[in-house]
């Protein structure tokens, strides 16, 4: 089956850096990619979507000039959590499409933020 | 607005119980309807979706789940559980005709007692 993987799987930072994950597709090529929120015992919180080669589609209340994300191959999506700040904290995840809005999504499986 | 709503937080049962995990969205249009699976540790997995046609659909492990319209729901059985299907199941809706973004109901944990 279709594989996504997330480095890294858990990141501790310091408030005010900035914190890059990755979203790779290993078996597959990846049109659209999406980003996720998961806080504890609550659902996942779609970010934003992104296409390769185009500029990402946020959802509304979520800063991107905070969460910068890239989109730049078929197999690679990064999410940059810009100035981090202890309410940044949380689980994020991403999932990758292959082909129309009617394809299954593939998730990876998380990373872990902390921020301190 | 799209929502999805599962009423139940946690589901314990024992094995070889049947087991029922209810779901129900609001939509002003149509929708395909999904449920995902994570296990302790792991990303989300797809367990069936419902695009049209039957109204009920069957996935791995087992599974399935029913589409009532009527009813605005979607949700997932098991005739006998196992050990192993303990985890977090999350049912999911998108739009038809959008980008196919998926939209979580909250989850519920399915714990299998011995």
């Amino acid at each position: 089956g279709a594989v996504v993987s997330q480095h890294p799987s858990r990141v501790i930072c310091k408030s005010g850096t900035s914190v890059k994950i990755e979203c790779r597709s290993l078996d597959f090529q990846a049109t659209t990619m999406f980003w996720y929120r998961q806080f504890p015992k609550q659902s996942l919180m779609l970010m934003a979507t992104s296409n390769e080669g185009s500029k990402a589609t946020y959802e509304q209340g979520v800063e991107k000039d905070k969460f910068l994300i890239n989109h730049a191959s078929l197999t690679l999506s990064t999410l940059t959590v810009t100035s981090a700040h202890p309410e940044d904290s949380s689980f994020y995840i991403c999932s990758a499409r292959q082909g129309s809005s009617t394809d299954t999504q593939y998730f990876g499986p998380g990373t872990r933020l902390t921020v301190l | 607005a799209q929502s999805v709503t599962q009423l139940d937080s946690q589901v314990p049962v024992f094995e070889e119980a049947p087991v029922e995990l209810r779901c129900n969205y609001s939509s002003s249009v149509s929708v395909y309807l999904f449920w995902y699976v994570q296990y302790p540790n792991q990303g989300l997995q797809l367990l069936l979706k419902y695009l049209s046609g039957s109204t009920l659909v069957k996935g791995i492990n087992g599974f399935e789940a029913e589409f009532n319209k009527s009813q605005t729901s979607f949700h997932l059985r098991k005739p006998s559980v196992h050990i192993s299907d303990t985890a977090e199941y999350f049912c999911a809706v998108s739009e038809s005709g959008s980008q196919g973004n998926l939209i979580f109901g909250k989850g519920t944990k399915l714990s299998v007692k011995p």
